[in-house]
């Protein structure tokens, strides 16, 4: 499979615990993004990077949320600290350049 | 800023029926805009753009959007709906950076 993977697809945890997710991108694509949509709503921009720097982070982004993207190839979203509001669907998407973005299927986050 | 209306949270319409979904554009600079189809538990899927070429853009799966200035709209229409074409929509718009800021989402049902 060439498109954009997500792992893992569901992680129910307890508020407080942290939580990583991971994404691999499409190969040959350069920039990758996370958003981040909550039931009822469009994605919301979180944070993207261009290679291996980051280049742009939303105010969403708060000090418990942590991205990183080794190497430029795949990228991990850490949240620390949980809360009940972090619980949402995590989407990651990249594109080469300014092209077509492509979305992974997404990390639905359960926060109980 | 760039933000993104989508009007009507819920459409249905019968098989075989015209598919109108709304979206009104905001933005300071030319604007590029989308149009994201998403099925339940799924990723997003690009339908189509326009990025300041033809004000008509034909998409995917019969879908075709058009750009109009004086309105700021990018309305989606299909001729004839089909059960599949069940799903939620989404407009996007991206002022030239990078980040897509989506609208809050219609969700089109289909019936036979």
């Amino acid at each position: 499979d060439t498109g954009v993977s997500q792992d893992p697809r569901h992680k129910i945890t307890k508020r407080g615990q942290n939580v990583t997710f991971r994404c691999d991108p499409i190969s040959e694509h350069n920039r990758l993004y996370w958003y981040r949509q909550t039931l009822g709503q469009g994605p919301e921009f979180l944070t993207y990077f261009q290679n291996e720097a980051q280049l742009e982070k939303s105010r969403l982004l708060s000090d418990r949320f942590s991205a990183e993207r080794p190497k430029g190839s795949f990228s991990t979203l850490e949240i620390q600290r949980t809360e009940q509001g972090d619980s949402a669907m995590y989407l990651c998407a990249s594109s080469f350049g300014q092209g077509q973005a492509f979305f992974g299927q997404g990390t639905r986050l359960t926060v109980v | 800023a760039q933000s993104v209306t989508q009007l009507g949270s819920h459409v249905s319409v019968s098989e075989g029926a015209l598919v109108l979904l709304r979206c009104n554009y905001s933005s300071s600079v030319p604007p590029y805009l989308f149009w994201y189809v998403q099925y339940p538990n799924q990723g997003l899927q690009l339908l189509l753009k326009y990025t300041s070429a033809a004000t008509l853009v034909k998409g995917i799966n019969g879908f075709e959007a058009e750009f109009k200035k004086s309105e700021t709209s990018f309305h989606l229409t299909k001729p004839s709906a089909h059960m599949r074409d069940a799903a939620e929509y989404f407009c996007a718009v991206s002022g030239g950076t990078d980040k897509l800021i989506f609208g809050t989402g219609t969700r089109l049902q289909v019936f036979p």
